[in-house]
């Protein structure tokens, strides 16, 4: 089991890059690494997914070193709208895809 | 295209009473999940269904909850009787299967309050 660490909460501010970070130190050759954004009284949004190097979006950036032990979700010049919960997952090996989402991060825009 | 529908969106019950949820997910989406997520927390799956298979349901509170998806497409989550920490949102995903079994879509939810 892949278990992601995530930090609980983040502020930026209108215009600037915002940088969240994902460890799964015990990622499995086979997973793949996808973020979820969940807005208040909504249901998860997937944003992006990738196993290696940069994988690029309309939404978002996803970064991935060559060890995968870690994740990088990049926001390019965020807006209030994107103040929302992000989630890091990583696909569980050994057959069946089985979802864990952790408690994610925070993502507060400030004007 | 539409996305996945679930009812009723707000439910309030008693404890020890009994609820069910329905889900409706995307057309010809083979894979379908449901989760519970409590107020601060992410969502915890509780059952998978590949068609009207059970892929895992080893987080599911067997003694009173049930899921079913008959016929492969519309599924019912069911709470026989409820208690008080069961107060939370239940969501419901689908995804295509194949290779896009990263790629869930979900539903509105449905938020159950017990009293």
């Amino acid at each position: 089991l892949a278990k992601t660490t995530q930090p609980i909460s983040m502020d930026s501010y209108e215009g600037q890059e915002v940088n969240i970070t994902c460890s799964h130190n015990n990622i499995a050759t086979n997973d793949y690494i996808t973020w979820y954004q969940q807005f208040p009284s909504q249901g998860p949004r997937f944003i992006i997914q990738g196993y290696k190097t940069k994988v690029t979006n309309e939404v978002a950036s996803l970064f991935i070193p060559a060890d995968r032990k870690s994740s990088t979700l990049s926001l390019p010049r965020v807006s209030l709208s994107d103040t929302a919960v992000y989630y890091c997952l990583v696909a569980e090996s050994g057959g069946s895809y089985i979802p864990t989402f952790g408690r994610g991060t925070s993502l507060i825009v400030h004007p | 295209e539409a996305g996945v529908a679930q009812s009723p969106r707000y439910k309030i019950i008693e404890k020890r009473q009994s609820v069910a949820f329905w889900c409706n997910p995307i057309s010809g989406h083979a894979t379908l999940y449901w989760y519970q997520q409590i107020l601060g927390q992410g969502p915890k799956l509780l059952i998978q269904f590949q068609n009207n298979g059970v892929v895992d349901d080893s987080q599911l509170p067997k003694d009173r909850f049930s899921a079913e998806r008959l016929k492969g497409v519309d599924s019912t989550l069911k709470i026989q009787p409820a208690k008080l920490e069961d107060s939370a949102v239940y969501l419901c995903a689908s995804t295509l299967g194949g290779g896009n079994v990263y790629e869930q879509y979900f539903g509105p939810g449905t938020r159950l309050t017990v009293t």
